[in-house]
């Protein structure tokens, strides 16, 4: 199993550009969920997913989009890209059975000049 | 937005100390408590997952306590080692949140050889 994969793992942006961060699992895993980490600020939740075709928002969501069209695939979207969107963003997906244990992708570190 | 807050924000050790920190969470709605540790340039990987009140778990020299009564849970490390260096959270479930989880902030750990 390669568990949680993300791309790409670096990232430069300009303010004002779009772009994808893909997130993919091979545990089915019902639940996906995005976090961002800021120094100071822990991992915040973006957005999440209970199952394929369900998402909800999380602590901030805004300037984000996802969708969940199969169990293995969560992107997330950045439609305007900000520097205040600089941070490392993190996928992670998890089962009830085991108490909703986080797995966790490597990481985007992703950079808006 | 639920409070998870962990104290001490960072902590400096010896190399063979005994250190603790603590993690207080909402004492309603309760579903489980994990634990990650955190190091640097890796992603987070769980320590543990606990449910119960009075839950006491241990992995090698490192172990933790759960109080859900009164929402807080400690994490321990006996003799610590360099190795210990990381930063630790815990994370919060409700029990009517689905998966979602909320993190602490976390406690940064050095320990000096």
């Amino acid at each position: 199993n390669a568990g949680v994969t993300q791309t790409p793992k670096f990232q430069v942006l300009k303010t004002g550009q779009s772009m994808t961060l893909q997130c993919a699992q091979d545990m089915n895993h019902e639940y996906m969920s995005w976090y961002r980490q800021d120094p100071g600020m822990g991992l915040r939740l973006i957005h999440y997913s209970v199952g394929a075709g369900i998402t909800d928002q999380g602590e901030v969501p805004n300037g984000y989009n996802v969708s969940r069209s199969t169990t293995e695939d969560f992107p997330l979207r950045l439609l305007s890209a900000a520097p205040s969107q600089t941070s490392v963003y993190f996928c992670a997906s998890s089962n009830s059975g085991s108490g909703y244990e986080q797995y966790f992708g490597p990481g985007t570190r992703l950079t808006v000049t | 937005i639920l409070n998870v807050e962990q104290s001490p924000q960072s902590l400096h050790v010896q190399e063979g100390d005994s250190t603790n920190f603590t993690c207080s969470f909402p004492s309603s709605n309760f579903y489980a408590l994990h634990w990650y540790r955190w190091e640097t340039a890796k992603s987070p990987e769980a320590l543990f997952v606990m449910t119960l009140n009075g839950d006491e778990k241990k992995k090698g020299r490192i172990s933790a306590t759960l109080n859900t009564k009164e929402g807080y849970s400690y994490l321990y490390i006996k003799g610590s080692q360099p190795e210990d260096s990381a930063t630790y959270l815990c994370a919060f479930k409700g029990d009517t949140s689905y998966g979602k989880l909320t993190f602490g902030q976390g406690t940064i750990l050095t320990v000096h050889p």
